[in-house]
This record gives structure tokens, sequence and C-alpha cells, in this order.
């Protein structure tokens, strides 16, 4: 059990680009999960996934954003367009059902410039 | 809707002091609470959790919290702080589901000498 991976750890941009992050989950963990937490606030919630399938998106999750996971296993979360609001830390998470709690990744922190 | 108060922002202790970190909940059923811990630039790790049973539960690193049904309390305690102890701490609910759960803005904790 290598925890929930997170790359990369930090990224920087420029507004108007694209960026694409991934999430290798625990592996037994069939439920994946993204989170964006700005800075002061706790993470909030923007989608999950239960194998391939991606069972609830957030309304914070705007037409810039789109996450998969095309295999059940790692997942990727990209965001088009970027702007300067989407400046954030981007946690992923996995667990085998809501009742036991996530594990959390390092997570990947975004700046947009 | 679910929420998660965590009225303390800030809070000071010496080290070697007892510690009690606030958290009030909204939901109209039995919740899952969580209380986890982010150390800075890091992921979340999960202290401790409460789905049914013992109201009172302990977790990682000395910690332990109590669900309080009629005051939609789940504050989490340690005896004795240790230096090592400082970090931002977050309260979380889930709801039946289990598919998302709702944090609070979390309590930072410094701990002085």
């Amino acid at each position: 059990d290598t925890g929930v991976s997170q790359n990369p750890r930090h990224k920087i941009t420029k507004r108007g680009q694209n960026v694409t992050f991934r999430c290798d989950p625990i592996s037994e963990h069939n439920r994946l999960y993204w989170y964006r937490q700005t800075l002061g606030q706790g993470p909030e919630f923007l989608t999950y996934f239960q194998n391939e399938a991606q069972l609830e998106k957030s309304r914070l999750l705007s037409d810039r954003f789109s996450a998969e996971r095309p295999k059940g296993s790692f997942s990727t979360l990209e965001i088009q367009r970027t702007e300067q609001g989407d400046s954030a830390m981007y946690l992923c998470a996995s667990n085998t059902g809501g009742i036991y709690g996530y594990t959390f990744g390092s997570g990947t922190r975004l700046t947009v410039v | 809707a679910q929420s998660v108060t965590q009225p303390d922002i800030h809070i000071t202790v010496s080290e070697g002091a007892s510690l009690e970190l606030r958290c009030n909940y909204s939901y109209g059923a039995t919740p899952y609470l969580f209380w986890y811990v982010q150390s800075p630039g890091q992921g979340l790790q999960l202290l401790l959790k409460y789905f049914s049973g013992d109201t009172l539960v302990q977790g990682i690193k000395g910690f332990e919290a109590e669900f309080k049904r009629s005051q939609s309390s789940f504050n989490l305690r340690k005896p004795s702080v240790h230096w090592s102890d400082a970090a931002e701490y977050f309260c979380a609910v889930g709801a039946g589901t289990g598919n998302q759960f709702y944090f609070g803005t979390g309590t930072s904790l410094t701990v002085i000498p």
C-alpha cells in the first residue's frame, strides 16, 4: 500500500493554458474523489468515481473542468483555459465506501499567473 | 443541507496542556463524522471517525472525540499536546450515501513551548 499518489506536486501556469493532474489511488479502493481547497478553507467536493463511472459532480465543476478514470484505476483532472480563480490545492482521495473516510493524497498546488 | 462549523479559526496552547477543538454540524439524520489533520503543504490525514455505537471515539496520536447528538457537536480532544501536533484540523460530515463529505473551514493549532 503506497498510499494515494498525485502528480505533479506543484504546477504554475499562465492564464488561458490547459493543465492536467493525475491521481493514483490505493489499488484496492474502488472509489476516487477530487476536492479543491483554497487558502484558509476546507476542501470542497468536485467529483467522484466508482470504478470508471463518474457518479457525481459538484456545481463547482464548471464546463472547463473534466475528470476521467478510464480503467477504474488512475484518474486525471483537466482544467481548460485556466483562470486566476482556479489557483488552489487539488486533492485526490480514495476509499471503499463513505463510512470509512478517505485516504488523501498530498495534493497538487496550482498557481495561475 | 449538510454543513460543518468550526468556530475557532486559530487556537494557541502550551505544550503539555489539554486541547479541545470545537465542531458543530448540521445534518438531518445520523451523520458520519470525521476529524482530519493537515500539515503545511500536505494532504489530510484521518485522525478518527464516528458513524455509530459508542459516542466517544479514540483515534490516532492520542486524540479522541465525543459525539453529542443533542448539541450537534463532535469536539476533538487531547489531554496533553505535543509540539508536533501543530497543524490545521478539519472536521467533516458525510451523508448517508457517503459519497461526499462537507468540511469545516478548519482550526489552526499553534503549540508554544
